[in-house]
């Protein structure tokens, strides 16, 4: 886990409001950038992903960013819902090799 | 089935126990996973199998730990003369193709070492 690094740790964000979750790496191998969303109980699962072709992704209220020189991405979520609230890790890899995790950003989205 | 099963929920074993977990993988799905997940960390990364072949057992913390898919479906990760460090949840997880792609996690059986 040393070569991902998430910040912040944990991240309170009131209702409409946008939160921001960032993902440094230091492998240059890595080319498949993915979030994933962890409910409490739960398995993961995957939130959303980019390829290092493009430098931003979005499906719906999710969007990623991502910043090849800087060894970068981030997770932006608009219009955030009580509903986002779970802890959220960043995954980077490479097709030869297994994901290494981020140690998470618990989001807790106010009422 | 629907999605990744894992069985049983929730273990409890006094330290020194041997003990098995079950993991059956979506139908279909070429890589299992087997990840451990501390709490308030993320999933760390254990073993690898591609059908019945494991390709890669580089996390297994010790020899204590084995994990096997025979029939390149159903796997079982066993922990013999389990201690308290390793108490945890260990997630399975099964992919179509190979390590890169979209993993389907199921929901974990969380051990606990007394």
């Amino acid at each position: 886990q040393q070569q991902v690094k998430q910040s912040p740790q944990s991240l309170i964000v009131q209702k409409g409001g946008i939160s921001i979750i960032n993902c440094a790496y230091e492998n240059t191998a890595f080319d498949y950038f993915p979030w994933y969303q962890q409910f409490p109980g739960k398995g993961p699962a995957l939130l959303i992903a980019i390829r290092p072709d493009v430098s931003e992704k979005k499906e719906g209220r999710f969007t990623i960013s991502f910043n090849k020189s800087a060894k970068q991405f981030s997770l932006h979520i608009m219009d955030s819902q009580p509903g986002d609230s779970a802890t959220y890790f960043c995954a980077p890899n490479s097709g030869y090799s297994t994901l290494t995790f981020g140690k998470g950003t618990m989001l807790l989205v106010s009422p | 089935g629907a999605g990744v099963s894992q069985s049983p929920r929730y273990k409890v074993a006094k330290r020194g126990q041997d003990v098995a977990l079950r993991c059956d993988p979506i139908s279909g799905h070429v890589s299992l996973f087997w990840y451990q997940q501390a709490l308030g960390q993320g999933p760390e990364f254990l073993t690898y199998f591609q059908n019945e072949a494991q390709l890669d057992k580089s996390g297994l913390p010790s020899d204590r730990f084995f994990a096997e898919r025979p029939e390149g479906s159903v796997s079982t990760l066993k922990i013999q003369r389990t201690q308290q460090e390793d108490s945890a949840v260990y997630l399975c997880a099964s992919s179509l193709g190979g390590r890169g792609e979209k993993l389907f996690f199921g929901s974990g059986t969380q051990l606990s070492v007394l």
